[in-house]
C-alpha cells in the first residue's frame, strides 16, 4: 500500500501562497492523488485530485512531477478560514480493491 | 442539503452497550464507506459498499462491528459489546463509481462516539 508523508504542521500569514509537499514513493500505476481538508468536529473536504502534471480548480492547485513520487498542494492567498488539516491520499479502487490511506494529515495555522 | 448526512452526530454510551449510526449518501452515489476516526490522526478505512455489496472489510472491523447497505441507499454501522478502544468518531463517505474507480469521496460530519 502506498503511505504518504507530510509535514506534521505549518504556519502561514494572510495572503501568502501555501505549499504542501507529500511524499508516496511507493506510489502505484493506478493510483490517484487526492486532497482534502478537515476542520474540528467535521468530516474531511474534498480538495483537488490529480493523477500526472498540474491539476487547477478554484481553490487550489496540485503539482505532480513526472516520477510521481511526490506531490504538492498549493493554497493562494491563504486567509484565516483555511487553518485546518490537510491530507494527501494516495489509492482508490483499483484491481487490487479499496486501497485508500489517510496520513496523519498537515495542520496548517494561518496567523493575521 | 444534498450532501452526505449521519445520525446520530453524538453517541454517549456505557461499555458493553449496542450502538447503531445510520448515513445517508449523496442520493447518486452507488459507492458508500465507512472510516474511523482517533484524535490526531486521519480517517482509517473500515469498509465499503458499492450498491448493496459490501465488497471490501478492513481487518480494523473486528466481529463486533457489522455494516449493511439493504438496498443499495442508507447504510448502518452497529457496534455491539462497546469497549473504551471504540471511543472515536465515525465518518460516512460516498462516491459515484465509475470505471476507474477514483471518483472522490464526499465525507458526512460523523458521529462521535464516547464509551463512559
Amino acid at each position: 500500500l502506498a503511505k504518504t508523508t507530510q509535514p506534521i504542521s505549518m504556519d502561514s500569514y494572510e495572503g501568502q501562497e501555501v505549499n504542501i509537499t507529500c511524499s508516496h514513493n511507493n506510489i502505484a500505476t493506478n493510483d490517484y492523488i487526492t486532497w482534502y481538508q478537515q476542520f474540528p468536529s467535521q468530516g474531511p473536504r474534498f480538495i483537488i485530485q490529480g493523477y500526472k502534471t498540474k491539476v487547477t480548480n478554484e481553490v487550489a492547485s496540485l503539482f505532480i512531477p513526472a516520477d510521481r513520487k511526490s506531490s504538492t498542494l498549493s493554497l493562494p492567498r491563504v486567509s484565516l478560514s483555511d487553518t485546518a488539516v490537510y491530507y494527501c491520499l494516495v489509492g482508490g479502487l483499483n484491481t487490487g480493491g479499496f486501497k485508500t490511506i489517510f496520513g496523519a494529515g498537515t495542520r496548517l495555522f494561518v496567523k493575521a | 442539503d444534498t450532501g452526505v448526512s449521519q445520525n446520530p452526530r453524538h453517541k454517549i454510551t456505557k461499555r458493553g452497550q449496542n450502538v447503531t449510526f445510520r448515513c445517508d449518501p449523496i442520493s447518486e452515489h452507488n459507492r458508500l464507506y465507512w472510516y474511523r476516526q482517533t484524535l490526531g490522526q486521519g480517517p482509517e478505512f473500515l469498509t465499503y459498499f458499492q450498491n448493496e455489496a459490501q465488497l471490501e472489510k478492513s481487518r480494523l472491523l473486528s466481529d463486533r462491528f457489522s455494516a449493511e447497505r439493504p438496498k443499495g441507499s442508507f447504510s448502518t454501522l452497529e457496534i455491539q459489546r462497546t469497549e473504551q478502544g471504540d471511543s472515536a468518531m465515525y465518518l460516512c463517505a460516498s462516491s459515484l463509481g465509475t470505471g476507474d474507480g477514483n471518483q472522490p469521496q464526499h465525507f458526512g460530519d460523523g458521529t462521535r462516539l464516547s464509551i463512559l
